[in-house]
């Protein structure tokens, strides 16, 4: 059973702080990740993609991949809270039956508070 | 770029009736589709993995012939919720991955309501 396990939320951080969120997973074969935003009561929007391990900034969103420790996490940065949302993180699948699909951490809930 | 279309958004049904949901990749081919279910607070749920020409995959407990997957073109896939019930009452969402990408994009999601 490949999984995937975000740290627990809610996380609640002041307005131009740095937020956190970490994901680990089990498959260590898994070479694409992905770190979705999902709003309330709409669908999941890709934020980053990562396959290399390091750091891959965009905008004010980092995202650290760490294979050795199966560690995958994004920073961000001056949070508004326009980012305020469930945070997912997600695994491809690479072998098999599991090629090409994503799974799911149980997401974080972000809140970032004036 | 990378945009996914779904269609209804939003779907209010008596019980007993079938209820069809498309998803289609607006500016890219999509060899793969993807359908979710999504539970109020819960993360997404892989239900089936859509290939166009060929008969889709289901998740282990998804009954295929309740939610029949039809992937037709490289550009469309659809959902049909055969019979609904209310506990088929959910969030749908569709995904699809760009050729020679590997990324997902989402389309908006379906809200289906059974009474």
């Amino acid at each position: 059973q490949k999984e995937v396990e975000q740290n627990s939320g809610p996380l609640s951080v002041p307005e131009g702080a740095i937020a956190s969120l970490n994901c680990t997973y089990s498959d260590r074969g898994s070479q694409s990740f992905f770190w979705y935003r999902q709003y309330s009561g709409k669908s999941p929007e890709l934020i980053m993609s990562i396959y290399s391990n390091g750091d891959k900034e965009d905008g004010r969103f980092t995202a650290q991949l760490n294979k050795a420790s199966q560690y995958v996490s994004l920073l961000i940065r001056d949070s508004q809270p326009s980012d305020s949302a469930t945070y997912l993180c997600a695994v491809e699948g690479v072998g098999g039956t599991s090629y090409g699909k994503l799974t799911f951490g149980q997401g974080t809930i972000l809140t970032v508070h004036p | 770029g990378a945009v996914v279309s779904q269609h209804p958004s939003r779907v209010i049904c008596k019980s007993g009736t079938s209820v069809k949901i498309e998803c289609r990749s607006l500016d890219f081919q999509a060899t793969t589709m993807f359908w979710y279910r999504q539970f109020p607070k819960k993360s997404l749920m892989l239900m089936a993995t859509s290939n166009e020409g060929s008969k889709a995959t289901y998740e282990q407990g998804v009954e295929k012939d309740k939610f029949l997957i039809n992937h037709a073109s490289l550009t469309l896939s659809t959902l049909t919720v055969t019979s609904a019930h209310p506990e088929d009452s959910s969030f749908y969402i569709c995904s699809a991955r760009a050729l020679a990408k590997n990324i997902q994009y989402f389309g908006a999601g379906t809200r289906l309501s059974v009474l």
